[in-house]
């Protein structure tokens, strides 16, 4: 069957800190994935997508970074956290159906 | 760019009663539209999809309908239960761009047992 995991589920970091978060799914190949964060209260923003090994494709611009080093590996990391990183992350897998989202990764930046 | 506009932000009925959730979209070549529930602390889950070739898409208790010339679709919750309550949002996209969604900015309803 077809899943999509992400990890860690809650994360509290100093401002200045790296960030690594991931992303990984099983049961299919080639997948489209998404990096979204969602602040307090809102909606949510795409942050990064990907259609393939090494293609990352970047919404807004930040200090906040992606790589997709392995088919069906998706990470979002930072070299130094701001304040402002702080929200709930979710990896998405996109498929014919729309998408399933990941459990989460809720950051917050101290 | 797409832009979704969601309405309204904050959706509060007495249990029993119908729930109506509008969106507007400006990219005419979208063509798949989804709704999302999420609970509080979850990731959002797809309750219901509808494509442009279609009009109207019924499950259960929930529905959804397309208006392509005026480029806006509803969720339609009947007979709301307290377990409805969480925070809705709709979301467009088309089969470019990596079939990237933009999502309206929820709205979160609240069911009144």
């Amino acid at each position: 069957s077809q899943t999509i995991h992400q990890w860690p589920a809650t994360l509290v970091q100093p401002v200045g800190s790296p960030l690594s978060l991931e992303c990984t799914v099983e049961g299919t190949s080639n997948p489209n994935l998404y990096w979204y964060r969602q602040a307090a209260g809102r909606g949510l923003q795409l942050l990064f997508y990907s259609i393939g090994i090494g293609q990352i494709s970047s919404e807004v611009p930040q200090n906040l970074s992606a790589s997709r080093p392995q088919d069906r590996q998706f990470i979002l990391s930072s070299k130094k956290l701001l304040l402002s990183d702080s929200g709930f992350y979710l990896c998405a897998w996109g498929h014919n159906y729309g998408y399933t989202f990941g459990s989460g990764t809720r950051l917050t930046v101290v | 760019g797409e832009n979704v506009e969601q309405h309204p932000s904050t959706l509060s009925v007495q249990e029993g009663d119908s729930a109506v959730i509008k969106c507007t979209y400006s990219d005419s070549a979208s063509n798949y539209f989804p709704w999302y529930k999420q609970e509080l602390g979850k990731r959002p889950q797809l309750i219901i999809d509808i494509r442009s070739n279609v009009g109207e898409k019924k499950d259960q208790r929930i529905a959804v309908t397309l208006n392509k010339t005026a480029k806006h679709f509803s969720l339609h919750i009947t007979e709301t239960q307290p377990e409805d309550s969480a925070v809705y949002f709709c979301a467009a996209s088309t089969n470019t761009n990596a079939g990237k969604s933009t999502f309206g900015d929820g709205t979160t309803l609240t069911v009144k047992p």
